[in-house]
Order: C-alpha cells, then structure tokens, then sequence
C-alpha cells in the first residue's frame, strides 16, 4: 500500500441498510478524518481522529459512526442508509493537525 | 459557524494568469490551505499560510491577510492541466478545517 486507501470505490445501497467504508493508510500519520463532498457545498467534516483510540465529531456526524482501534484503519459505518447520505466519501489523514491532509481516492455512494 | 467564500467559476487562456479570491470567517485560525482537485479525483495539497504575506511555489502562490480574514491563490502561465477546482480551507482554534465550495477553473487555448 502507499498512501491512503478507501473501500469500496463505488457502491450502490438500498436505503435502510447497514455500510462500512474503510480506510487504510499507511503514512503512520497520527490523525485521520471523514468528509463528505456534495455539489455546490464543498468537504464538509464528518468525524475525525487526533490520535488511535480517540474519536470526535465534525460538521455532519448525524447517522454516522468511526472507530479507530489502531494507527492505520479508519471505518465509516452507515448504520442505516438514507438517500440524504448520497455522497462522494473522502478519508484523510495528517501527520498532525496543522499538517497537510492526504486524502484518499474516495468512495462513491449512492443510496436508493 | 464557519464561512468560506470563493467564486464558482473562472476562465482564463492558456499562459495567462488567474488570481482565486477566499475570504473566511472561523472561530480562531491556525492556518489557510489551497488544494486542488481534478475533476473525479482527490484534493491534492498546493499551499499553507499560516503568517501574513506571500508564499511562492514555482507557478503557484498563495496571500494571507489575516485581519482580513482574505487569502488568494495566484496561477501563473496558465496550463491546460490546470484546469481543476481549487479549494480555500481555513484552520479554525480546534484545528477542524472549513472548505470552500471551490473554485472551477478552465483553461482554454
């Protein structure tokens, strides 16, 4: 691996149903971050992590879940998918918090 | 809350030069970013400011006016690969970044 990877690249859902995105990277970068991308209102913060074991919340956490369990591995779980949570999906990370963001290549969604 | 603002849109000609305006409001600053984002693809990483005053990397630089909340991205010898969206992010006191719409550039021969 080099950089930082998401899964899977695109994904159809139907609404009501659970979905993990994951990312992985491999940079031993110690903050990673979810966002969302929509037309016209730009990456919006969805959670983060400063550090393995700490989450927090950003922007738009509202039906959304993290967990970061070790350096490398960031999951995104869709407890139950709405049409509003169709979106482009991009993981990032950072050395630090002032560092710059390495983002993933993203994660397609779209939820029927 | 946070507010960016950029424009939509911009046209240049292939050679020229275009200049990205953002103005932001955030709770506290630690910091502007520019990236760019080719259409279907990831933000890549441009530029920090983080200190008033001109940051110059080959044909791109970027301003910071911090008591006024302004920043631009300056493009010179504009190249068709250039044509990208452009993204202004502010680093607020809880180092969470605010992004920009952004902004669509097309350069055209």
């Amino acid at each position: 691996i080099a950089g930082i990877t998401q899964a899977p690249t695109s994904q159809i859902l139907a609404a009501g149903r659970r979905m993990t995105l994951r990312c992985t990277q491999d940079m031993r970068h110690n903050a990673m971050y979810w966002y969302r991308q929509d037309l016209g209102l730009g990456l919006r913060l969805i959670h983060y992590s400063n550090t393995a074991g700490t989450t927090g919340k950003g922007e738009v956490p509202d039906g959304y879940s993290v967990s970061r369990a070790n350096t490398d591995d960031f999951p995104l779980t869709l407890a139950s998918a709405v049409p509003s949570q169709t979106s482009v999906y991009f993981c990032a990370s950072s050395d630090s918090e002032t560092a710059e963001q390495f983002f993933g290549p993203g994660t397609r969604l779209t939820v029927l | 809350g946070q507010n960016i603002d950029q424009p939509t849109e911009m046209t240049a000609t292939e050679g020229a030069i275009v200049q990205i305006n953002c103005t932001y409001q955030t709770s506290g600053f630690n910091g502007l970013f520019w990236y760019q984002q080719h259409a279907g693809e990831a933000p890549t990483f441009l530029s920090y400011n983080v200190l008033d005053g001109l940051e110059e990397k080959g044909r791109f630089s970027s301003f910071l006016s911090r008591s006024k909340g302004y920043s631009y991205l300056l493009l010179k010898e504009l190249q068709m690969k250039d044509s990208a969206s452009y993204l202004c992010a502010a680093l607020s006191n809880d180092y969470k970044l605010s992004f920009g719409a952004g902004t669509t550039v097309t350069v055209r021969a």
